[in-house]
């Protein structure tokens, strides 16, 4: 079954902040996120395992909250070149290489 | 090192045909996945290989299949094409660890007519 992602879309002006979530009816072991801008593959963000832990590179974070099998994608001071669709992804123990993905959340920035 | 790459990027193909695409991984990664996205059902897990052999499988037909070469190159092929097999059909490369990072290559982008 697919992750549920929220929002579906979003409008951001540049600067401002955004937090996309993610959320699962089965119990997880890895979340994966991606963004992919149109007509592009989807580039790896960050990967977060099972044990609750937080990752973040320059302003894009994100938290892993596994009792609630849930994901949450943090962007702070959004910048133009964070448009794009985020896809959260999630994979089961024993799963390997196999990920579930999203529907996808369709982010603009504008000036 | 150079990243993943998907031949041929385009391919038009009729109904009833069938299809061969060709996916290259990451130097040193074992490990090839394959993904169908559509507008329709997003991104859709196809299939994995591992050393040779298939380790994981999507809910998709039997017509899809694929295989994976002793230098980790993989191919999948897909048979008797109909309409709904148009999309774009990624592929992703990782060492193959349990929840390791998966690196997609650009796709390809199948038309079925």
């Amino acid at each position: 079954q697919q992750p549920v992602q929220s929002p579906q879309a979003v409008i951001l002006r540049e600067g401002e902040d955004a937090v996309i979530n993610c959320s699962s009816s089965k119990a997880l072991y890895s979340v994966h996120w991606y963004r992919q801008k149109h007509g592009e593959a989807p580039v790896f963000l960050m990967i977060l395992l099972k044990g609750g832990e937080q990752k973040g590179h320059d302003k894009i974070s994100a938290s892993f909250n596994e009792k609630k099998q849930q994901s949450s994608l943090y962007l702070t001071a959004s910048q133009l070149s964070y448009s794009g669709t985020y896809f959260c992804g999630t994979g089961e123990l024993g799963g390997y290489q196999k990920v579930t993905f999203g529907t996808g959340t369709k982010l603009q920035v504008i000036p | 090192k150079a990243g993943v790459t998907q031949t041929p990027r385009y391919l038009i193909k009729t109904r009833g045909q069938q299809v061969t695409l060709s996916c290259s991984p990451i130097s040193g990664h074992r490990s090839v996945s394959w993904y169908q996205q559509t507008p329709g059902q997003g991104l859709q897990f196809l299939f994995e290989y591992f050393s040779e052999t298939q380790r994981n499988k999507g809910n998709f037909p039997g017509r899809f299949s694929g295989r994976q070469f002793s230098n980790s190159r993989s191919e999948m092929n897909v048979s008797t094409l109909e309409l709904g097999d148009s999309a774009l059909y990624l592929c992703a490369s990782s060492s193959g660890g349990q929840g390791d990072t998966q690196y997609f290559g650009p796709g390809t982008r199948l038309t079925v007519l």
